[in-house]
């Protein structure tokens, strides 16, 4: 397996610029996340999916767009990339699915990472 | 507002002496509290999950407890390989957002 992978590791904008952030995973987990991590400022979530077509916000959300369309896929957009963006990105998943008729929540798996500058 | 306070922000250890780092938590029901360990330019990679007050785990020389109010991870014996970011994280009920704490840096002198 690979776990969880994302493209690019490095990135650089111009303000004003989109793109989009690729995250995939292949432990058929429900559960899917992105993150942001300044200094000093610990993971932050953006967005999150616990399944295929379900998507919600999290704490800073502004400035993106997710979407799921698929188990294994979960795409962060910049639509307008701002200096306030700079960071590293994180994606994450996890099994929702209980163990042994128990409904447990289960450790997320992290990407490498993406670390993006915009000028 | 669910909270993750972690303490100290920064630790340093010289190999063989052990401590302990702190998690404190505010949430309104507790579905699970995460320990993470998170190298320089990785991703965070899973240590523990705890579930409720008084479980504890162990994994070679860390070993996480928990109470109603704070978790706290001892590292017994550290060795310079141990010298990392310790990621404390909870998960509260009637949510699926993950609230992370600022983390502990941790360094091992040999």
């Amino acid at each position: 397996n690979a776990g969880v992978t994302q493209t690019p590791k490095f990135q650089v904008l111009k303000t004003g610029q989109s793109m989009t952030l690729q995250c995939a995973q292949d432990m058929n987990h429900e559960y899917m996340s992105w993150y942001r991590q300044d200094p000093g400022m610990g993971l932050r979530l953006i967005h999150y999916s616990v399944g295929a077509g379900i998507t919600d916000q999290g704490e800073v959300p502004n400035g993106y767009n997710v979407s799921r369309s698929t188990t294994e896929d979960f795409p962060l957009r910049l639509l307008s990339a701002a200096p306030s963006q700079t960071s590293v990105y994180f994606c994450a998943s996890s099994s929702l699915e209980g163990r042994g008729g128990s409904r447990f929540y289960n450790e997320q798996f992290f990407g490498p990472g993406t670390r993006l500058t915009v000028l | 507002e669910d909270q993750v306070t972690q303490s100290p922000e920064a630790l340093r250890l010289q190999e063989g002496e052990s401590s302990s780092l702190n998690c404190s938590y505010t949430v309104s029901g507790l579905r699970g509290l995460f320990w993470y360990r998170q190298d320089p330019g990785k991703g965070p990679e899973f240590l523990f999950t705890l579930y409720s007050a008084g479980e504890e785990k162990e994994k070679e020389r860390l070993k996480a407890t928990l109470t109603k109010k704070e978790s706290f991870l001892h590292i017994t014996a550290p060795k310079p390989e141990d010298s990392a970011t310790y990621l404390c994280a909870v998960l509260s009920s009637g949510t699926y957002k993950y609230i992370f704490g600022t983390g502990t840096r941790l360094k091992v002198l040999a």
